[in-house]
């Protein structure tokens, strides 16, 4: 069956740019998280969707990140004036709950290059 | 944040060979898992551990979780090249409601040579 998607799966920028990272969870999955993995570290959680809303956004690191996602489906990261410090693979996770135990799975990840 | 720490950081070995990675922290964990992750390709969850001591097995892996749920191991028997990839533990802070968070070690980067 299909899994995570994300799209796109390389993303080239220049400094000051705006930029959209675009998640497509798994179908029937109500939680969705988004995580960013700097190069030789482990994926850091950046926000956590339940449903349509951000039940949790501790994970971001300044007010230039934000995430939607208004139908409960899929989600759009977007990183406003982006910095050379923003790039990293930014990896999309789903589960079909959050409760306990349960899996997260993630997408391949989208790779931001800030130059 | 409950930090946990992964060693050896890189493992170069030769096919055949038995290694074992770990994953420490001074902090308690409700459960902990385990995950492969192979270039390009998001984490893919290998193990969940629960209770303290309990041992799990899948094929030539056997991963075990602290007595007092605040480490972790992995142990591969006779590694093949295809166990190449970075090995990540991460585990869930808390329980209940904040329970859906994974926090990550930094991976052990495993390579097995034919």
């Amino acid at each position: 069956g299909a899994g995570v998607s994300q799209t796109p799966s390389n993303k080239v920028t220049e400094k000051g740019k705006y930029v959209e990272l675009r998640c497509d969870p798994i179908s029937g999955h109500t939680a969705l998280y988004w995580y960013r993995q700097s190069l030789g570290q482990g994926p850091e959680f950046l926000i956590y969707f339940q449903g349509t809303g951000a039940a949790d956004d501790s994970g971001l690191p300044n007010d230039r990140f934000f995430a939607v996602r208004p139908e409960g489906s899929v989600s759009t990261l977007k990183i406003q004036r982006t910095e050379r410090g923003d790039s990293a693979v930014y990896l999309c996770a789903s589960s079909l709950t959050q409760g306990f135990g349960e899996t997260q799975y993630f997408g391949p990840g989208t790779r931001l290059l800030v130059l | 944040t409950q930090l946990l720490e992964q060693s050896p950081q890189f493992l170069s070995i030769q096919e055949g060979e038995n290694l074992t990675v770990y994953c420490n922290s001074s902090s308690v964990f409700s459960s902990l898992q385990w995950y492969r992750q192979e270039p390009g390709e998001g984490p893919v969850l290998l193990v969940t551990v629960v209770t303290g001591g309990e041992v799990k097995k899948l094929k030539r892996l056997t991963f075990q979780f602290g007595d007092a749920r605040k480490d972790s191991s992995l142990h591969i028997t006779a590694a093949q090249p295809g166990d190449t990839g970075l090995y990540l533990c991460a585990g869930r802070e808390g329980s209940g409601g904040s329970n859906y968070k994974l926090t990550f070690g930094k991976g052990t980067l495993l390579t097995v040579n034919p």
